[in-house]
């Protein structure tokens, strides 16, 4: 059972344009996960949020951990076609007692130059 | 330092052929996983093995079985291959870098898998 959802599955944008990809869930998580996968190789870890309410920044890019600890967004700002590729959430269940992620379902990003 | 490495990174079975991915990390890191990707549908986990000598079910483990050889290794088996595995595997590794109440996985580049 998926129980992360992630919108959009795909976005083509222009080059220098704004975005912004939503992870949501149901359940609690006890922390939350983007990683950015590109052709060919495994996914990369982009942030890790922890706390309700957390943002964080990585250059152009700021991640949302929503206040119930339930949902995450990745905004983008002025995208370039380097930030093309896979981008996915994935969550620890809150109370798992494992170290068992659920991923999201990845929002396939394409920036056109 | 290689990181997580996965033998092989292609793969062409017929029905009911049988097979074992590898996968090895040079990190000392305890914890492992298995994963297969599908279009749509993201990241399953089909076995995790949080230490040597265990490993539990994801969320997918029909058809799979795993061993967890020593510290660095953890392989997935497919006893008797179905079309509905041709997919992508990846194999990952916890690091002992905790951020808050998670950790960092680090992944292998893959293995693509086709049952025909």
């Amino acid at each position: 059972t998926q129980l992360l959802e992630q919108s959009p599955q795909f976005l083509s944008i222009q080059e220098g344009e704004n975005l912004t990809v939503y992870c949501n869930s149901s359940s609690v998580f006890s922390s939350l996960q983007w990683y950015r996968q590109e052709p060919g190789e495994g996914p990369v870890l982009l942030v890790t949020v922890v706390t309700g309410g957390e943002v964080k920044k990585l250059k152009r890019l700021t991640f949302q951990f929503g206040d119930a600890r339930k949902d995450s967004s990745l905004h983008i700002t002025a995208a370039q076609p380097g930030d093309t590729g896979l981008y996915l959430c994935a969550g620890l269940p809150r109370f798992s007692g494992t170290y068992k992620y659920i991923f999201g379902t990845g929002t396939r990003l394409k920036v056109l130059a | 330092n290689a990181g997580v490495t996965q033998t092989p990174k292609f793969q062409v079975l017929k029905t009911g052929q049988s097979m074992t991915l590898q996968c090895a990390q040079d990190m000392n890191h305890n914890s492992m996983y298995w994963y297969r990707q599908d279009p749509g549908m993201g990241l399953r986990l089909i076995y995790y093995s949080a230490s040597e000598g265990t490993t539990d079910k994801g969320e997918v483990p029909n058809g799979y079985n795993v061993s967890r050889l020593n510290k660095r290794e953890f392989s997935l088996r497919l006893e008797s291959a179905a079309p509905s595995q041709t997919s992508v595997y990846f194999c990952a590794s916890i690091s002992g870098r905790r951020a808050g109440s998670s950790y960092e996985q680090y992944f292998g580049p893959g293995t693509r898998l086709t049952v025909t």
